[in-house]
Formats: structure tokens, C-alpha cells, sequence
């Protein structure tokens, strides 16, 4: 069975660009969630997903959106990039919001240069 | 609201050594916790989870304890390889908002 899969592994934007990054839960799963992972920090909450609706959002600026597909699948989009987004952006799935266990996939690496 | 505390790293242990890596939550109701791992270049994989108090989630020889009284969860492993260097975080789910919080990150280098 395919785990969560992530893609670009890498991107590479300038400052004030738009970056988007997809995710493709595990057949399955319909909750997505995204986390920023910046150097240095652990990882923080920014958006989690399911059955297609915003569930709940963490303490980031509007300009971190996303969506979830019909298929389950997720986008991040990152509007009027700044530096400080340059982090790993992390995916993860679960089979359902109240069962346990999250898993993640590879991650996004993005650097705003 | 709710948050989880885990020891700074980096910590180097030599191989065989006895490691714990320490953790402490904060949470209303009944979180369930986790310890995931980190290995160089990849996403996080679950390690190992409890969801009750006195619970003891294991895999791979590592193992932890739901602590109510201690609000605690500490990694421990009895002798660490060379292969067990990454970073390990410690998470707690929460039994309210099912909203995940985790720990900054413990690095651990075991050396030969």
C-alpha cells in the first residue's frame, strides 16, 4: 500500500511568488493535514482537512490557504511568499478525524530565496 | 491550551548506552500520546502511541508510559544502535479537538 506521497520534493521561489504543494493521502484517508517544519523549530500545525472542509487552521496568516479534492487529495498554496516560510512543509493522513494515528509523508522542501 | 514540552538536544550516546528522552504534556480531557521519528532527509514515522493512562506503547525496543499522575511520556531504549540517530518528537492528540500538538524535536546521535 502507497503511503502518503508529496510533490515537489524541492521548490525554490523568490519573495512575493506563489508556491503550491500537493499531497495524496493513503488510499482511504480522507483527513489531510499540514505542518510547517522550520529550521530549528518543531513542527507547527497549519491546516487540517476532511471530506473536503477546512476542519481547523493554526495560528498562520490568510495567506497560507489550501484545499482538499474529491479524491482526498490536498493542495497548499503559499501567496506573496516571505523568507521565513523557507521551512519543510510536512503531509499527513489519517483514516478518519477520530482515530488516532497520523501519517506523514516526505515532506516539501521550500526555500524563498 | 494544550502543549507538549520534550528535553533539548542534541543528545550523543555511545552505542549500547540506555537512552530516555523526556517528555511532558499539558492538556484538558484525555489526550493520546506519541513518539515519532525523524531519520536524516525523510517525513515523520510513527514509533510508538498510548492512548491511557497506564499504557506502555513499544517498537523497535523503545518503549514509553502513559503517566497521568506525571503528565509524563519518556522515550526510553535499553541499548541504542548507530541506526536509532534522528530526531525524535513527542505528541499528544487531543481528546477534545482532536488537534495534534507537538514537541520541538530531540536529536539523538549514537556513536560507534
Amino acid at each position: 500500500e502507497a503511503g502518503v506521497t508529496q510533490s515537489p520534493t524541492h521548490l525554490i521561489k523568490t519573495r512575493g511568488q506563489q508556491a503550491t504543494l500537493r499531497c495524496s493521502p493513503i488510499s482511504g484517508h480522507t483527513s489531510v493535514y499540514w505542518y510547517q517544519q522550520a529550521l530549528g523549530l518543531g513542527l507547527q500545525f497549519l491546516l487540517w482537512y476532511d471530506e473536503g472542509e477546512e476542519r481547523n487552521r493554526g495560528n498562520f496568516p490568510p495567506r497560507f490557504s489550501g484545499r482538499q479534492f474529491p479524491n482526498y487529495s490536498s493542495e497548499l498554496n503559499v501567496n506573496a511568499l516571505e523568507l521565513e516560510d523557507s521551512a519543510l512543509y510536512l503531509c499527513a493522513s489519517s483514516l478518519e478525524p477520530h482515530t488516532d494515528t497520523q501519517y506523514f509523508g516526505p515532506g516539501t522542501r521550500l526555500t524563498v530565496l | 491550551g494544550d502543549s507538549v514540552t520534550q528535553m533539548e538536544g542534541p543528545v550523543t550516546l555511545s552505542e549500547e548506552a540506555f537512552l530516555t528522552i523526556n517528555c511532558t504534556y499539558t492538556a484538558t480531557g484525555y489526550p493520546s500520546l506519541f513518539w515519532y521519528v525523524q531519520y536524516p532527509g525523510e517525513g515523520l514515522q510513527l514509533l510508538l502511541k498510548a492512548t491511557k493512562a497506564d499504557d506502555k506503547g513499544s517498537n523497535k525496543g523503545f518503549e514509553a508510559t502513559y503517566r497521568k499522575e506525571t503528565t509524563s511520556f519518556h522515550l526510553e531504549k535499553g541499548s541504542v544502535q548507530v541506526s536509532d540517530s534522528a530526531v525524535y518528537f513527542c505528541a499528544l492528540r487531543s481528546g477534545r479537538t482532536y488537534k495534534y500538538i507537538f514537541g520541538t524535536g530531540t536529536r539523538l546521535k549514537v556513536l560507534a
